[in-house]
């Protein structure tokens, strides 16, 4: 069982540069999300998705987009990147969007917008 | 809408000494509410969990929180700190505002353990 993985690890883009950071979990989970981190700030959630065919935005979506097409899969494709975008970038599963679920978190992937 | 509040950027204790982490929350339902620890260059962790049941929550690797509802607060603790448990430790609510769970982070508190 890997859980959830990301990919890559590290990442540098220009300014302008599109890109899609993968996440991938084999646990069956309905819920997935994507978070940011930034110094000071804790994690911010980007989008989520509740179950294949079905995403939401989250508080700092702008700039980002995402798609479930699998149970399995819930990439974040970054359209024109900016220096404000980077950042860690967290992807998380759990069971479900209920109040009680753990979320599983994937080990990260650093990206830097020069 | 629901917040939540870390009292402590930081946070500097000796090892074998008493750990405090302090949280404070916002919420207009019944909140469910947890603690995620993040070592270095690694994703979070869960630690523990409250969900309306037992006030007192036991949690991995001796840390325990309590749920006050009269002071809106879940602070973590821990008898007695190791070196291992220096890390980055996130408080987090969730409560069904607007029909769905979305949780929300605190900025983190830093635990640092001085030999």
């Amino acid at each position: 069982n890997a859980g959830v993985t990301q990919t890559p690890k590290f990442q540098v883009l220009k300014t302008g540069q599109s890109m899609t950071l993968q996440c991938a979990q084999d646990m069956n989970h309905e819920y997935m999300s994507w978070y940011r981190q930034d110094p000071g700030m804790g994690l911010r959630l980007i989008h989520y998705s509740v179950g294949a065919g079905i995403t939401d935005q989250g508080e700092v979506p702008n700039g980002y987009n995402v798609s479930r097409s699998t149970t399995e899969d819930f990439p974040l494709r970054l359209l024109s990147a900016a220096p404000s975008q980077t950042s860690v970038y967290f992807c998380a599963s759990s069971p479900s969007g209920g109040d009680n679920n753990e979320q599983f978190f994937g080990p990260g992937t650093r990206l830097t917008v020069l | 809408a629901q917040s939540v509040t870390q009292l402590d950027s930081h946070v500097s204790v000796s090892e074998g000494t008493p750990v405090l982490l302090r949280c404070n929350y916002s919420s207009s339902y019944s909140p469910s509410l947890f603690w995620y620890v993040q070592h270095p260059n690694k994703g979070l962790q869960l630690l523990l969990k409250y969900t309306s049941a037992a006030t007192l929550v036991k949690g991995i690797n001796g840390f325990e929180a309590e749920f006050k509802k009269s002071e809106t607060s879940f602070h973590l603790t821990k008898p007695s700190a190791h070196m291992s448990d220096a890390a980055e430790y996130f408080c987090v609510v969730s409560d069904q505002a607007g029909g769905s769970y979305i949780p929300t982070f605190g900025r983190g508190t830093s635990l640092i353990v001085h030999p």
